[in-house]
């Protein structure tokens, strides 16, 4: 059972426009979220996290959503870039010291 | 820092033949994972250790794997014998902490045939 789902498979978005990246869970234990992105043959990098106490997080032109009560997350990039094209994993943990659980991933590809 | 490092980056093998993935952590990170990436199940972790000492192989496929970490700078994943559905690209990853955001390597792309 996924505890972490990433329902899009993949994202087709126009340069400039905003990219909008949908995270749901499953676990109410889940109290620090992290999304990672990974271009081809490189390992995924750390891009942003939030932990539970608060519902935004913003750096430059990413900020991450979280609504705790429909235990969604989403990442918004604005303005895309083509250098944006990746794929985005969404992750999850706990402070109980638990390791992170991630979502199966969004190929995102924003055209020039 | 050079970071994460992982060989080989690409390894192609017959089934049955035993595949060793070699991995070498961040000077100082306490918490080593590996994951591994498919198309079906995208990063699943197999395998994480604290201090070099195995916390939890839950998520090992069979005992056809096994993981070691003899030193601090470095740890093995080994599949014997392999098998076509062993075909996937496997990362690792380690952490100052095990909640800490994870510095990936570059990893390995396994092919069994």
């Amino acid at each position: 059972d996924q505890q972490v789902k990433q329902n899009s498979p993949s994202l087709s978005v126009q340069e400039g426009r905003i990219s909008i990246l949908n995270c749901d869970y499953t676990n109410s234990m889940f109290d620090y979220f992290l999304w990672y992105k990974k271009y081809p043959a490189e390992g995924p990098t750390f891009l942003i996290s939030i932990s539970s106490i608060k519902d935004k997080n913003e750096d430059g032109r990413f900020t991450v959503f979280l609504n705790k009560s429909a235990k969604h997350l989403s990442l918004h990039i604005v303005p895309s870039q083509p250098g944006d094209s990746a794929v985005y994993f969404c992750a999850a943990s706990w402070s109980a010291g638990n390791m992170l659980t991630f979502g199966g991933g969004t190929r995102l590809m924003v055209k020039p | 820092d050079a970071g994460v490092i992982q060989s080989p980056r690409h390894e192609v093998t017959e089934m049955g033949q035993e595949v060793t993935l070699r991995c070498k952590p961040i000077s100082g990170h306490n918490s080593l994972f590996w994951y591994r990436q498919t198309m079906m199940r995208g990063l699943e972790l197999l395998i994480y250790f604290n201090n070099n000492v195995p916390i939890d192989d839950s998520g090992m496929p069979e005992d056809r794997f096994s993981a070691k970490m003899p030193n601090a700078s470095f740890s093995t994943l080994k599949i014997q014998p392999s098998e076509p559905r062993d075909s996937a690209v496997y990362f690792c990853a380690s952490s100052l902490t095990r909640t800490e955001k994870l510095f990936f390597g570059s990893g390995t792309q396994l092919s069994v045939l």
